[in-house]
């Protein structure tokens, strides 16, 4: 079964920390993708991030960087020096075969506050 | 801005009561998907629509349907409404299906019952 955890419901951190927002995987697949998503307050979901199964490279953006490591079936977010616009739930979600089509399975996602 | 457009934003009624959301998809994209948000729940897919066509099914109840039209726009329809119901509902698009692609979400629709 396709599954998705995030075992962190909730996390608080005071700006410019740093903070890692964990998630770990369960498929039977062997190419399959992983995604995040972030919901801000005003509640739109924003995607962020697509990887690719064979690709194990880690990937950063800005401030954002991403560790994706096959061995533990995790693709773990960080945030760098986190502000308070970062404030947000964010969903690790994963793309895979469920039921013969293909779907796109949440984590029950993780509440960011940064603190001033 | 994802490209995605969801009518209303808002929306609230009564149990028993039929209710019709709608989805506009990014421009070029011809899957569409309806997810359904709750707080006990969490993001559950509902459907998927391909080019006009059922492509998948989720966690949908017999109470709902949906449809994708010849342009491509889609429509949610919630019959029988009970107060379990009151939940956001995220319309998705991308450009044909795949699992390879990202979603990208319209800003939903807040459904409450009264």
């Amino acid at each position: 079964a396709q599954k998705v955890t995030q075992a962190q419901t909730e996390i608080s951190v005071v700006e410019k920390e740093d903070v890692t927002l964990d998630c770990v995987y369960e498929t039977r697949d062997t190419t399959y993708y992983l995604f995040w998503y972030k919901q801000p307050p005003s509640g739109e979901l924003v995607f962020l991030i697509r990887r690719n199964s064979f690709d194990e490279q880690n990937e950063i953006s800005g401030r954002y960087s991403w560790n994706f490591q096959k061995s533990t079936s995790s693709f773990n977010f960080t945030i760098t020096a986190s502000q308070v616009v970062d404030s947000a739930v964010y969903f690790c979600a994963l793309s895979g075969l469920i039921q013969g089509a293909q779907k796109l399975v949440f984590g029950q996602g993780t509440r960011l506050t940064i603190n001033p | 801005d994802s490209g995605v457009t969801q009518t209303p934003k808002h929306l609230i009624t009564a149990t028993g009561q039929r209710v019709t959301l709608r989805c506009s998809p990014r421009s070029g994209d011809l899957s569409v998907y309806w997810y359904q948000q709750s707080l006990d729940q969490g993001l559950q897919f509902l459907i998927q629509y391909y080019n006009g066509e059922e492509r998948a099914k989720g966690n949908i109840l017999e109470r709902f349907s949906a449809q994708q039209f010849p342009d491509l726009h889609s429509e949610l329809n919630l019959s029988s409404l009970e107060l379990g119901d009151s939940a956001l509902y995220f319309c998705a698009s991308s450009h044909d299906g795949r699992s390879n692609q990202p979603q990208h979400f319209g800003d939903g629709t807040r459904l409450s019952i009264l």
